[in-house]
């Protein structure tokens, strides 16, 4: 079965540095979205993305995160100068050819700031 | 602004049990809800889908129903076993997945 691809699986890294988190979403999906989920808090949506382009946001995606398709398989968000409050897990989802289709997750990725 | 809540957080149940587990959402304009399973540490596994049209989905032990007037869904757990500990997550979408913080449920043989 085609699954969301995510890496690494957990980074490790010092606040104020910047980190790329990875994703491989399945092949023929069209939107592609990154939530994260805080230690015991809620899953929280940060952004969407289609046809190249953000198509909403959230108010925790602030000016410090970036997303980016660069070759038309990976879809990696970026936080540039880390925060210990960014310090969570980040799910990576595609979806198909329309927002009323599932949302397929990859594993996660665990982010740790110190 | 959505706002999906799952009431208890947590529930112990002994194993054979039938169980319902609740969810709520406050605007009923959604395409869909979504139930997951989450283990410890680990990622969203989808368990059901309903879209806004329908009014319940079934696979295996587990049927999820969707009463879109008011804003509520029930996930139906058969005869739960000590495997189905975990926590179970609802999620509305209208565009993105709008959360609730989920119901840890732990099944004692």
């Amino acid at each position: 079965e085609p699954e969301v691809t995510q890496t690494p699986s957990h980074q490790v890294t010092q606040m104020g540095q910047e980190v790329i988190l990875r994703c491989v979403p399945i092949s023929n999906h069209l939107y592609f979205y990154w939530y994260r989920q805080i230690l015991g808090q809620k899953v929280e949506f940060l952004v969407s993305f289609y046809n190249n382009e953000i198509s909403e946001k959230s108010e925790i995606f602030d000016d410090q995160f970036s997303v980016e398709r660069p070759d038309g398989s990976n879809f990696t968000l970026k936080i540039r100068s880390t925060k210990l409050e960014d310090s969570a897990m980040y799910f990576c989802a595609s979806n198909g050819v329309n927002v009323a289709n599932v949302l397929t997750f990859g594993a996660g990725s665990r982010l740790t700031v110190l | 602004k959505q706002e999906v809540t799952q009431i208890p957080a947590a529930l112990s149940v002994p194993e054979g049990e039938n169980l319902v587990l609740n969810c709520s959402f406050t605007d009923s304009a959604i395409y869909n809800l979504q139930w997951f399973r989450q283990d410890p540490g680990k990622g969203l596994t989808s368990l059901l889908l309903i879209q806004s049209s329908q009014r319940e989905q079934t696979s295996g032990r587990l049927n999820a129903s969707l009463d879109k007037s008011s804003g509520r869904s029930t996930l139906y757990i058969a005869a739960s076993q000590p495997g189905d500990s975990a926590t179970y997550l609802c999620a509305v979408n209208r565009g993105k997945l709008t959360f609730g913080k989920g119901i840890t449920l732990s099944v004692r043989p």
